[in-house]
Order: structure tokens, then C-alpha cells, then sequence
């Protein structure tokens, strides 16, 4: 089955912990981003990546870091999680077909607290 | 970067079309416009996106006005399923930056 994975679904944490949150898709997309949701704010592009060792700003990149080293797999890393980072993070895969891009598909999400 | 506005709730009796507009006056002439939704408990899913010309696919119309400032995402038919957050997002053709915006919330009445 196409999907995009993440885990952990649920984590809660303390202030300056380091953690990772996996990201994985096995439809060979090239578009891997990380978003987060918070009430009122809507989605919020974190980082994305248009391809292996290729990885971008979204608008609130501070306090994040990605790597992606295997065309599959987008980990989201936290160095030093903060209790501002408490929300709900997807992560999303797309194939890039020309400059329209097409569908993204979105994981099902990880609901972080950081206490 | 541009942004996009949404009204924060919209309501439909159930069989009937609606029109779910998005404000994008700051659009940039190589920005697609994008239409998700989000299920309760869900992840966002696609519905729609265009550039200029108006669109069409098995769940929705895309309606781009001329100067491609608005956008209408027209359900032709609600049904209760069809009950989610409806967001308006531009796609930065050049940077590749999705700009989400806040979303319609979307209650179809029965």
C-alpha cells in the first residue's frame, strides 16, 4: 500500500531532550516537507526537500533540523525541543511532475509535547 | 511570499453546490494555486490545483478568476463526508514553498 509513515504517533517529552521523528514513503516521490499545525495557525511549512542531500527553509525552520539521505526517508530532528514546539507535525511526500507539482500525501501525523 | 485568505467557516445543506473562496491578491505570477482538506483526525489530502485555467476533476472545480487574484473551490454536490477543513495554498514555483492558509471550516447540513 502507497503511504507515508511517522513515527512516533504520540511523544511526549522535556525541554531540551534531544528527539527524531521518522518520516518514510515508499512511492519513490523526490518532494519530502515537514509541516506543523497549531490552532489558528493553520499548516506551517517547516522544511522540504526536492531530493536526496537537497533540503530548503520553509517559514518556521528555527529550532528544526532535516537531513535526507536516502531518497525514502525525511527524519524531522529536534536538537533542543522547547515547549513553543508542542504541536501536531505531518510530514508529506510528492512526485514532481513538472512545475505544478501534483498531489502531496500526508502522513498521519505525530502529536508532540514538550514539557 | 504571498498569503491567501479564507473565510474561517462556511455551512451547505447537504445535496447542494458550495463555493468555498480564497483572497490570493499578492500572488506571484508563477504561483500554483492548491486546494486540500483535512478530515477530522486526519492528514491534509489534495482535492484540486490549477495556474490559470479553471480545472476539473472527480471531486471538485477549481475557478481562477482573470487577474488570478481569488479562487473558488466549488463542491458540486456536499455531502456529509465532504465535512473537513478546506485549505487555499500557494505553491512558489520557484522556491517550492507551499503557503497553506488558514482554512474554511466546512459544515454540511443534513
Amino acid at each position: 500500500e502507497a503511504q507515508v509513515t511517522q513515527n512516533p504517533r504520540y511523544l511526549i517529552t522535556v525541554t531540551g531532550k534531544k528527539l527524531t521523528v521518522t518520516c518514510s514513503q515508499n512511492m519513490n516521490h523526490e518532494y519530502m516537507s515537514w509541516y506543523r499545525q497549531d490552532p489558528g495557525l493553520g499548516l506551517r511549512q517547516i522544511y522540504y526537500s526536492m531530493n536526496v542531500e537537497v533540503t530548503d527553509k520553509g517559514d518556521v525552520p528555527e529550532g528544526y533540523k532535516v537531513s535526507r539521505k536516502e531518497k525514502r526517508n525525511f527524519p524531522l530532528i529536534l536538537e533542543s525541543p522547547s515547549p513553543n514546539q508542542t504541536s501536531l507535525y505531518f510530514c508529506a511526500s510528492s512526485p514532481v511532475k513538472g512545475v505544478g507539482f501534483d498531489t502531496q500525501y500526508f502522513g498521519p501525523g505525530t502529536r508532540l509535547t514538550v514539557l | 511570499d504571498a498569503k491567501t485568505t479564507q473565510p474561517n467557516s462556511m455551512e451547505s445543506n447537504e445535496e447542494e453546490p458550495v463555493h468555498l473562496p480564497c483572497n490570493h491578491s499578492t500572488i506571484s505570477g508563477t504561483d500554483y494555486i492548491h486546494w486540500y482538506r483535512q478530515l477530522p483526525s486526519q492528514g491534509p489530502e489534495y482535492v484540486i490545483h490549477g495556474l490559470t485555467s479553471n480545472v476539473n476533476n472527480r471531486m471538485a472545480s477549481l475557478a481562477i478568476a482573470e487577474d488570478r487574484k481569488s479562487s473558488t473551490l466549488i463542491l458540486h454536490r456536499a455531502t456529509l463526508r465532504d465535512a473537513a477543513v478546506y485549505y487555499c495554498i500557494l505553491l512558489s514555483s520557484g522556491t517550492y514553498k507551499y503557503i497553506f492558509g488558514t482554512g474554511t471550516r466546512l459544515k454540511v447540513l443534513a
